[in-house]
């Protein structure tokens, strides 16, 4: 069964990178059938998919983040990575990682992660 | 900012049925893109739902079930119970920003 973990620090300063990491178990990163995307969730807030990797094809990014977002991955953790750099209280929220599955133009989201809550603050 | 349209609430009576619209545009289900729904239960993360408009992933109840008309598509539940009660999203990809694209929620109350 197909499990995903986010990780990372809980707390951000404002202006400083905020890293998390996905540990996929279960299942490869690399197998080419899935991507793997990154959707938040600000606390009593709606959702916004922030991007995905796609083992065999890079990254695509939310155009609204893409300037600040960077997905990469390590294959020999089994691990997709998310930074956002210059965070504002704006960016506190749940994130959440995910497989996508299906096709690019028609991809939903299954499994997700339990979700880590980032607080930007000083 | 969504750019798929939800009512923020829904609410019914155990074994009611209730609807809930997903409204987009040209550029997202008028466009033929399809929509996929997710319950999340408080402090969870989302479920996939139905993928695909209609289609129930394994172990979804056939009580839920999803249709699309143009540029609407429809969550509906039948004979809902207390279980019900969560948010639910509709999702799905709009070719002019290039992205996925997320409802605005709503929250269903069961009486």
């Amino acid at each position: 069964q197909l499990q995903l973990q986010e990780s990372g620090p809980g707390l951000v300063k404002p202006s400083e990178t905020l890293s998390l990491t996905c540990t996929v178990s279960g299942g490869s990163i690399s197998n080419s059938r899935y991507f793997w995307g990154w959707i938040r969730q600000p606390p009593g807030k709606g959702l916004e998919w922030i991007g995905s990797f796609y083992y065999s094809g890079g990254t695509y990014y939310n155009l609204s983040l893409k300037s600040r977002v960077t997905i990469s991955v390590d294959t020999s953790k089994n691990q997709v990575s998310l930074k956002v750099r210059s965070v504002t209280a704006a960016d506190t929220a749940f994130y959440y990682c995910a497989r996508q599955v299906g096709h690019p133009g028609f991809h939903y989201f299954d499994p997700w992660g339990q979700g880590t809550l980032v607080t930007v603050s000083s | 900012q969504s750019v798929l349209t939800q009512p923020p609430s829904v609410t019914g009576a155990p074994g009611q049925r209730v609807t809930i619209s997903c409204t987009g545009s040209s550029s997202n289900i008028g466009a033929g893109h399809d929509v996929h729904w997710y319950k999340q239960l408080p402090g969870t993360a989302p479920k996939l739902l139905i993928y695909g408009n209609h289609n129930r992933p394994s172990g979804v109840p056939d009580r839920f079930s999803g249709s699309k008309s143009g540029t609407s598509v429809s969550l509906a539940i039948t004979g809902l119970q207390a279980e019900d009660e969560a948010d639910y999203y509709c999702q799905s990809y709009d070719s002019s920003l290039d992205s996925y694209v997320f409802g605005t929620g709503t929250k269903v109350t069961v009486l």
